[in-house]
């Protein structure tokens, strides 16, 4: 059971915005950075969004984030079919733990 | 350009111990400020942390799994390694090496991952 709480799919058509949820507490989305990742099939993950809403340079700016509480999202916006993934939310814990979200399966229809 | 790359057996035995290294190349652990990670990815499921090494030798792991694992470093052959003990079918998984650049789960580095299965 993670403690960060994420919806186990979503689903969009090309050129459409989706968003993605992570719910979690003051001990780990209140107080510390969210990033983001992307797994391909069969790939292993890739940081997508770090620090809450950076993107690295090779990531389009077509993915962004935010943060507000204890929760952040991630939003997909002109989306594409290579944007089917399985996306993953990651937060430090104060509990000396590090945590993933449940991870959330898109479906480009 | 930093590259990560796990190995070790691809079947261990149940009860008995899980040993991997990851081999470290484009980045020297000695003197980098990262973190060496490694994360796991049961058949299906999600991505879980296993727990962190920094280059001095100071180690963080998951409070689940605490009692049975150890993260040790040698940056003279820029690697580090990760042992499992007593393990069971629950620890068959996708097992991934990573480097974080910021302690808080930012890793921006991954090995391409190594399948792991607990059978007999």
């Amino acid at each position: 059971q993670s403690v960060l709480t994420q919806p186990p799919s979503v689903s969009g058509t090309p050129g459409q915005t989706v968003t993605i949820s992570c719910s979690g507490s003051s001990s780990n989305i209140g107080g510390n950075p969210v990033n983001w990742y992307q797994q391909l099939p069969g790939t292993a993950p890739k940081l997508l969004i770090y620090n809450n809403n950076e993107r690295p340079s090779r990531v389009p700016d077509r993915f962004s984030a935010s943060k507000s509480g204890t929760s952040a999202s991630l939003a997909i916006s002109g989306l594409q079919f290579e944007d089917e993934a399985d996306y993953y939310c990651a937060a430090w814990d104060d509990s000396l733990n590090g945590s993933f979200g449940g991870g959330t399966k898109l479906t480009v229809l | 350009q930093v590259l990560l790359r796990e190995s070790g057996p691809g079947l261990v035995q149940p009860s008995q111990t899980l040993s991997l290294t990851c081999f470290v190349s484009g980045d020297s652990m000695r003197s980098s400020d990262d973190y060496w990670g490694w994360i796991r990815q049961h058949p299906g499921r999600g991505l879980e942390w296993i727990g962190y090494i920094y280059y001095s030798g100071s180690v963080f792991y998951n409070p689940s799994l605490k009692s049975r694992v150890t993260i040790s470093v040698d940056t003279s052959k820029n690697q580090f390694s990760l042992k499992l003990t007593s393990v069971t079918a629950a620890d068959t998984a996708i097992y991934y090496c990573a480097r974080d650049s910021s302690s808080w789960l930012r890793f921006d580095s991954w090995g391409q991952g190594l399948l792991v299965s607990v059978s007999s």
